[in-house]
Parts: structure tokens; sequence; C-alpha cells
């Protein structure tokens, strides 16, 4: 069995500062990971994702994310919040035969 | 290539009225998902296509909905008849390959229903 934890439901941000979206997970076998945003009004659109590569992923928009195995953790970063990255962000596991099993999501606020 | 498209985006109506919601995948991916999004339960997976045949349908809440894909272009999500609870964001996705490749999923814009 596959599950994930978005540990915040919210994160609120001032523009130029990093960000932090942590997510945990469960899975039985050697899982792939996704993270995913969703933009107000819109479908969910694929920032990065882990296939047992590199631990280091970087994604879109200086998006990136560190798979660590023994903290079972794959926690979203970026440097510099813009604006534009106000949105819903979700973490995702899957792998093998297992479906796709999305967390509740993070909404990230961008202040001025 | 378009995209996922999705239609309608936006649906009103009455219970008990017979919703129909339609989706093209992308043009060669062959497996195809209906999600549905609520504040209360967050993203659901409704069913999955792959090659046009139903491999998993044990996320259709009741016998009221039904989907079908006919063809490797075009899928449909019923809802008939349709009642208040059934108010959601309807999306649509396809990814190349099976569920299993680990591929990246792409989202249509969703269909919102509301349903009075």
């Amino acid at each position: 069995a596959q599950s994930v934890t978005q540990l915040d439901s919210h994160v609120s941000v001032s523009e130029g500062t990093p960000v932090l979206l942590r997510c945990n997970y469960s899975s039985s076998y050697s899982p792939s990971l996704f993270w995913y945003v969703q933009h107000p009004n819109k479908g969910l659109q694929l920032l990065l994702k882990y296939t047992s590569a590199a631990t280091l992923v970087k994604g879109i928009n200086g998006f990136e994310a560190e798979f660590k195995k023994s903290e079972t953790s794959f926690h979203l970063t970026k440097p510099s919040a813009h604006m534009s990255d106000a949105a819903e962000y979700f973490c995702v596991v899957g792998g093998g035969f297992q479906k796709l099993v999305f967390g509740t999501g993070t909404r990230l606020l961008v202040s001025p | 290539d378009a995209g996922v498209i999705q239609s309608p985006r936006h649906e009103v109506t009455e219970m008990g009225q017979e919703v129909t919601l339609r989706c093209k995948p992308i043009s060669g991916h062959n497996s195809l998902f209906w999600y549905r999004q609520t504040m209360m339960r967050g993203l659901e997976l409704l069913i999955y296509f792959n090659n046009n045949v139903p491999i998993d349908d044990s996320g259709m809440p009741e016998d009221r909905f039904s989907a079908k894909m006919p063809n490797a272009s075009f899928s449909t999500l019923k809802i008939q008849p349709s009642e208040p609870r059934d108010s959601a964001v309807y999306f649509c996705a396809s990814i190349l390959g099976p569920r299993e490749s680990g591929g990246e999923l792409f989202f249509g814009e969703g269909s919102r229903l509301t349903v009075l």
C-alpha cells in the first residue's frame, strides 16, 4: 500500500523568500514521486518527478525536490518565491502496479 | 498538440437531470483517467482506461456514474440521475503508456459541475 502526507495545508511566504512544501510518503515498493501544481481554475501540471535516478530532482520554474529514503520525505523547495507561484501543490506517490496516490494539497500564498 | 480537452468547462443542472462530460486525450496517449475534485475529499480517481478498456473502476461512487471510451480519442463520463452531492470539478487526464509506467499525467482544465 502507498500513501502520502502533505504536512501543511497552507504555507505563506513573502515574494523573494524561500519556499518549503513538505511531503512524506509510505510505499512498499521503490516509489515514483511527483509534485504537481494547480493554478486557480486550471488542471494539474507536473512540476517534477523522481524515478530512482538522482535524488535531487530539478523541475520547472526553479523548483526542486530531494528524495530522502531514510526520512521517507520528498520536500519541494524554491530559493525565491514569485507571485506567480501562488497555487495549490500536490505531492503524489506511485510506482510498480500501484495507483497514483495524491496528497491533500498545500496552498501556497505569496505576499508582495 | 492542444493538450487534453474537456467539455463543457462549466455545467449547471438540476437534480435528476442527466449529465455528460466529455474528454479528448492527447493523441497517442493510451491511458485515460477520470478524477473528481472536491474540497472535502480532494482528488479522487474514478476510473482508468488502458487502450480504451476500463481497467479499474473501483472509484466510481455509484451505479449512477458510468464511463465509456469508444475509441482512442474520446471518452465520456455520465451521471444519471445527478444529485447535488455530485457537484465537483471533474478532471480527465491522459498518459503515454500504462499507469504503471510512472510517466507524466497530463490533465485537462476540468469540468465544473453544479447540481442544484
